[in-house]
């Protein structure tokens, strides 16, 4: 069974550029949560969808946005990028509603020069 | 919202000795607690998780504890091997029949087994 997918590994972009990520979920899986790892932070939760709907948000900018497809896949979009917006961006599926266990992709590294 | 505070930043132990890591959070509604590791370069991994209706729980060499009142928990490594080497991740969340929030994180405790 194929893990989480998340696509690009790596990118590069330009302040003020607006960039788009994604992640495919595990087969079966229809929850799909985002996540912001940086070395100063941490951890940070910044979406979650489940069948194509945003069911809880964290505490980041506008700037930050997402969308689940009918097929559970999802993606994220950040406009307008700021230098402090390079991280690790991190996408974790889970198999239900009910079943909170959440499986993490290897994530895309952002870099805004 | 949630806060996980997570301690310590760093532990350094002898390998075949036992290794604990603390974490306590604010939320008195957190009812799920997993501990994730995370190898460098690597997706963090889910190793344990309990509930708030237990106590303990125990896998081989590594166990969770939980306790309610005092809202922390405790990650514990025995018999600590060189592969245990990596960050360790706490997180709480509140799960209810609606589904899931977020995970809170703490910001992790890196672990390294001295041979």
């Amino acid at each position: 069974k194929a893990g989480v997918t998340q696509t690009p590994r790596y990118l590069i972009k330009t302040r003020g550029q607006q960039v788009t990520l994604s992640c495919s979920p595990i087969s079966g899986h229809r929850s799909v949560s985002w996540y912001q790892q940086t070395p100063g932070q941490g951890l940070q939760f910044l979406f979650e969808y489940f069948s194509e709907t945003q069911r809880n948000k964290g505490n980041f900018p506008g700037r930050f946005s997402g969308r689940q497809f009918s097929n559970s896949r999802s993606e994220m979009n950040v406009s307008t990028l700021e230098l402090g917006d390079s991280a690790l961006y991190l996408c974790a599926s889970s198999l239900l509603a009910e079943n909170t266990e959440a499986f993490f992709g290897q994530g895309t590294r952002l870099t805004v020069v | 919202g949630e806060n996980v505070e997570q301690h310590p930043s760093t532990l350094s132990v002898q390998e075949g000795d036992s290794a604990v890591i603390k974490c306590t959070y604010s939320d008195s509604a957190s009812n799920y607690f997993p501990w994730y590791k995370q190898e460098l370069g690597k997706r963090p991994q889910l190793i344990i998780d309990i509930r708030s209706n237990v106590g303990e729980k125990k896998d081989q060499r590594i166990a969770v504890t939980l306790n309610k009142t005092a809202k922390h928990f405790s990650l514990h490594i025995t018999e600590t091997q060189p592969e245990d080497s990596a960050v360790y991740f706490c997180a709480a969340t509140v799960y209810s029949g609606g589904g899931a929030d977020g995970l809170t994180f703490g910001k992790g405790t890196h672990l390294i087994i001295q041979p």
